[in-house]
């Protein structure tokens, strides 16, 4: 059980482009779902919780402009990376709230 | 403010010999503590969790952590390393805080010589 999907794992894209990314919590609902950062070789970085139906908290230094979070249902939220550009290729991390978090394998987001 | 240390970015054990990677945080309420492994180019894998029960936490795959209130630490530790342990690995914390918000540690990879 608690099991968390990211879909694509992998994307590939121009810069200028939007990117979707979704995660999914495929057993168990949750009301809250939280995005990371993680750079090579280095640690998680928080981006935001996403609360359902309602907005997401952004962490300092991150533009919610340009990462849109969506958490339309109890089992799905969405980051856009919006007008993306070279520095914004990463390994994307969800993870969903189920009294702890529930990981998903990430999204490698490269762009060119 | 919470935060994790992670002392050693990266160790190097030899096959079969102990494993222990270290984990200090600071905190003024007492802290949910969590080590997680992760492999290349995947997400996190829970090893273990401390949640103010038992000191002593045994996880998966043969680890374990003792959580040490007055050292401030929660050290990860393994009898024997094998092959297949080598990957990153994550202290995280958290807080009651209504959303339970984790703040990683920095990370140690850990390298398994044969």
């Amino acid at each position: 059980g608690a099991v968390v999907s990211q879909h694509p794992s992998w994307v590939i894209c121009k810069s200028g482009t939007s990117v979707k990314i979704e995660c999914r919590s495929l057993d168990f609902q949750a009301t809250t779902m939280f995005w990371y950062r993680q750079f090579p070789k280095q640690s998680l970085m928080l981006m935001a919780t996403s609360n359902e139906g309602s907005k997401a908290t952004y962490e300092q230094g991150v533009e919610k402009d340009k990462f849109l979070i969506n958490h339309a249902s109890l089992t799905l939220s969405t980051l856009t990376v919006t007008s993306a550009h070279p520095e914004d290729s990463s390994f994307y991390i969800c993870s969903a709230q189920n009294n702890e978090q529930f990981f998903g394998p990430g999204t490698r987001l490269t762009v060119l | 403010a919470q935060s994790v240390t992670q002392l050693g970015s990266h160790v190097s054990v030899s096959e079969g010999a102990l494993v222990l990677l270290r984990c200090n945080y600071s905190s003024s309420v007492p802290p949910y503590l969590f080590w997680y492994v992760q492999y290349p180019n995947q997400g996190l894998q829970l090893l273990l969790k401390y949640t103010s029960a038992a000191t002593l936490v045994k996880g998966i795959n043969g680890f374990e952590a003792e959580f040490k209130k007055s050292e401030t630490s929660f050290h990860l530790t393994k009898p024997s390393a094998h092959m297949r342990d080598a990957a990153e690995y994550f202290c995280a914390v958290s807080y009651s805080s209504g959303t339970y918000k984790y703040i990683f540690g920095t990370g140690t990879r850990l390298k398994v010589l044969a």
